[in-house]
């Protein structure tokens, strides 16, 4: 069974400048997560996705992020523009019974 | 709002050493723990999960226990090696905000050998 893709895995850019990150979860979970994990803190969950509905997005700034997952498979995640505190891992997780999976996440540093 | 809390931070240890690791967290009501490990560089790897209406898990050399009561968790590694050496994160799922996940900052493990 393939596990959860993420693309790309490392991402540079400067203050200002957009970013948009992939991810493909396991295939028929139906519950898709996106988490941002700053270093040494544990992941801090962005948005919450049960098929192509938004679930909990109450710590999404969507004032600079946002996320979609049209056909209820893969999903993206958009930072524009990006700001020095969002240098971080962006993780994505997918889950059919509760039991999390986690892609190998995208490490974003931004300058 | 769900606090997860683990200590300690870090811990370091002889090769061959039972250790333990605790989670703590605010809110009884959860609906699921979860203990992951994560090496430098890696994402999340799932270890045990823990239903609110079970007390302990095991898979080899790892056990989970879960007191709902208290709010903790602990997760003891038996006989430990160098390849233990990671990031162990627990996170609880909450009932009243769409069984969503709170982690904790996590435990860094470093087994000598």
């Amino acid at each position: 069974e393939a596990g959860v893709a993420q693309s790309p895995r490392y991402k540079i850019i400067e203050k200002r400048q957009s970013v948009a990150f992939w991810c493909n979860p396991i295939s028929g979970h139906a519950t898709l997560y996106w988490y941002q994990q700053i270093l040494g803190q544990g992941p801090k969950l962005l948005i919450q996705f049960q098929n192509n509905g938004v679930v909990d997005d109450s710590q999404l700034p969507k004032d600079r992020f946002s996320a979609e997952r049209l056909k209820g498979v893969d999903s993206t995640l958009k930072i524009q523009p990006a700001k020095l505190e969002d240098s971080a891992v962006y993780l994505c997780a997918s889950s059919l019974t509760g039991v999390q999976f986690f892609g190998p996440g995208t490490r974003l540093t931004v300058l | 709002k769900q606090e997860v809390t683990q200590i300690p931070a870090a811990l370091s240890v002889p090769e061959g050493e039972n250790l333990v690791l605790n989670c703590s967290f605010t809110d009884s009501a959860i609906y699921n723990l979860q203990w992951f490990r994560q090496d430098p560089g890696k994402g999340l790897t799932s270890l045990l999960l823990i239903q609110s209406s079970q007390r302990e898990q095991t898979s080899g050399r790892l056990n989970a226990s879960l007191d709902k009561s208290s709010g903790r968790s602990t997760l003891y590694i038996a006989a430990s090696q160098p390849g233990d050496s990671a990031t162990y994160l627990c996170a609880v799922s909450s009932p009243a905000d769409f069984n969503k996940f709170y982690f904790g900052s996590g435990t860094k493990l470093n087994v000598k050998p």
